[in-house]
């Protein structure tokens, strides 16, 4: 009964190659977003996804790309991998914001470790 | 630009009370979270201050005063399973999400 799942939970490739990360939701959430963690436990938002609305970190390469398919997902593709690419990734998603629900929680999935070597 | 601080490392016994502070420099948010992150695992919510003052959820209180630049999250009774990392994050109207470094608790027996 996972809400917020992700696929593969581990990763390691090899620098330059492109991977995906797979994540999906059956909470029924409007909203998606990506973050990082990196070995510095600082977690960084990378995208939020928002009915074909997408909201993009200036910070992040443009080497990574969101796909969404459908509500329920939101992949991350990464292109030309890089040693600095290294880090946790979560995906998580909440509900918009209603008249009954002043803030809208994110609940995450496990996480995928990436290892770029 | 937002700016978040938090003390890194905090450590405390089992039974007591401790309070974890945030500190933040924004030019405007609509609330602050509070999440736990246990090692190797995805943060789960805690709580969410809009208005200033203190919102109580069992053992877990947050306070927040905007005028003051600060929040803090206390934990009463102390378990060993309250171990963990504590972030604190300003809600930017539900568009943008900006995450405090975090406060790694340990419990002591």
């Amino acid at each position: 009964d996972t809400a917020v799942s992700q696929t593969p939970k581990y990763l390691v490739t090899q620098m330059g190659n492109d991977k995906s990360i797979k994540c999906e939701q059956n909470l029924g959430h409007d909203t998606m977003y990506w973050y990082k963690q990196d070995s510095k436990k600082f977690l960084k938002i990378m995208f939020s996804y928002n009915n074909k609305e997408l909201i993009i970190n200036e910070t992040v390469p443009n080497r990574f790309s969101p796909k969404s398919p459908d509500k329920a997902h939101l992949n991350l593709h990464i292109n030309s991998l890089e040693l600095g690419d290294s880090a946790v990734y979560f995906c998580a998603s909440s509900q918009d914001l209603f008249w009954d629900r002043p803030y809208n929680e994110q609940f995450f999935g496990p996480g995928t470790r990436l290892t770029v070597l | 630009g937002q700016n978040i601080d938090q003390p890194t490392e905090m450590t405390a016994t089992e039974g007591a009370i401790v309070q974890i502070n945030c500190t933040y420099q924004t030019s405007g948010f609509n609330g602050l979270f509070w999440y736990q992150q246990h090692a190797g695992e995805a943060p789960t919510f805690l709580s969410y201050n809009v208005l200033d003052g203190l919102e109580e959820k069992g053992r877990f209180s947050s306070f927040l005063s905007r005028s003051k630049g600060y929040s803090y999250l206390l934990l009463k009774e102390l378990q060993m399973k309250d171990s963990a990392s504590y972030l604190c994050a300003l809600d930017n109207y539900g568009q943008n999400f900006v995450f405090g470094p975090g406060t790694r608790l340990s419990v002591l027996p």
